[in-house]
């Protein structure tokens, strides 16, 4: 069964920085990855995917993928107090039947 | 965005009773997909749906059936719920493409006292 590990666990960041995440698959045949991203008390909220080796920008948010290493991240600029929260990531093989499988996230502060 | 509603929001049960959970998704999306998340552990699937009437085991069914009666609808039941169930309940649905993002309702939080 698919692995997806997520680091750090958590992350401080001070307003106008930059927050990095990381995320590693165990499956070699991983095909795509999404990151989402849940406020406390809410769902899961769909923020970026990526399926392709690379890099992908949306307004203030970056991820890179590297799917020799299995390896994505995601990068926040200019982080703001909304951005705070808890970010998964979930990646899916295609042999799994459209089922993803969820890192434990990496909680994010960021702090006026 | 998909809307995907779920009822009840907050759910207080007793041991030993039964517990519907249910699912609405007004956006003819074939996949439908019930998880639970836990500190810990983050989100685990129970059981998921490739269209109305079937169901498939995800990754910790025990304890858990399913029931996808329609396109729209689909249910998690507790037939003998525990305390162990204590959890926040999420309910997706998703398309058939290998690349489609599945969305997620609001969530139910159970308590089973």
């Amino acid at each position: 069964q698919q692995k997806v590990q997520q680091s750090p666990e958590s992350l401080i960041v001070p307003e106008g920085g930059m927050a990095s995440l990381n995320c590693t698959s165990s499956d070699r045949n991983v095909d795509y990855f999404w990151w989402y991203r849940q406020h406390s008390g809410k769902s899961p909220k769909m923020l970026m995917s990526i399926f392709s080796n690379g890099e992908k920008e949306e307004g203030r948010f970056t991820v890179h993928l590297n799917k020799a290493s299995l390896h994505t991240s995601l990068h926040i600029r200019d982080s703001q107090p909304s951005d705070s929260a808890l970010y998964l990531c979930a990646a899916m093989t295609n042999s799994a039947g459209n089922k993803l499988t969820f890192g434990i996230g990496t909680r994010v502060l960021v702090r006026p | 965005e998909a809307a995907v509603t779920q009822s009840p929001r907050n759910k207080v049960a007793v041991t030993g009773g039964k517990v519907t959970l249910s699912c609405n998704q007004t956006n003819n999306h074939n996949n439908m997909y019930w998880y639970r998340q836990d500190t810990g552990h983050g989100l685990r699937l129970i059981h998921y749906s490739y269209g109305a009437g079937s169901t498939e085991k995800g990754d910790i069914p025990d304890g858990y059936k399913a029931s996808r009666p329609s396109q729209e609808n689909f249910s998690l039941i507790l037939e003998l719920a525990t305390p162990s169930q204590t959890s926040v309940y999420f309910c997706a649905s998703g398309g058939t493409g290998g690349g489609d993002t599945q969305y997620f309702g609001p969530g139910t939080r159970l308590l089973v006292l």
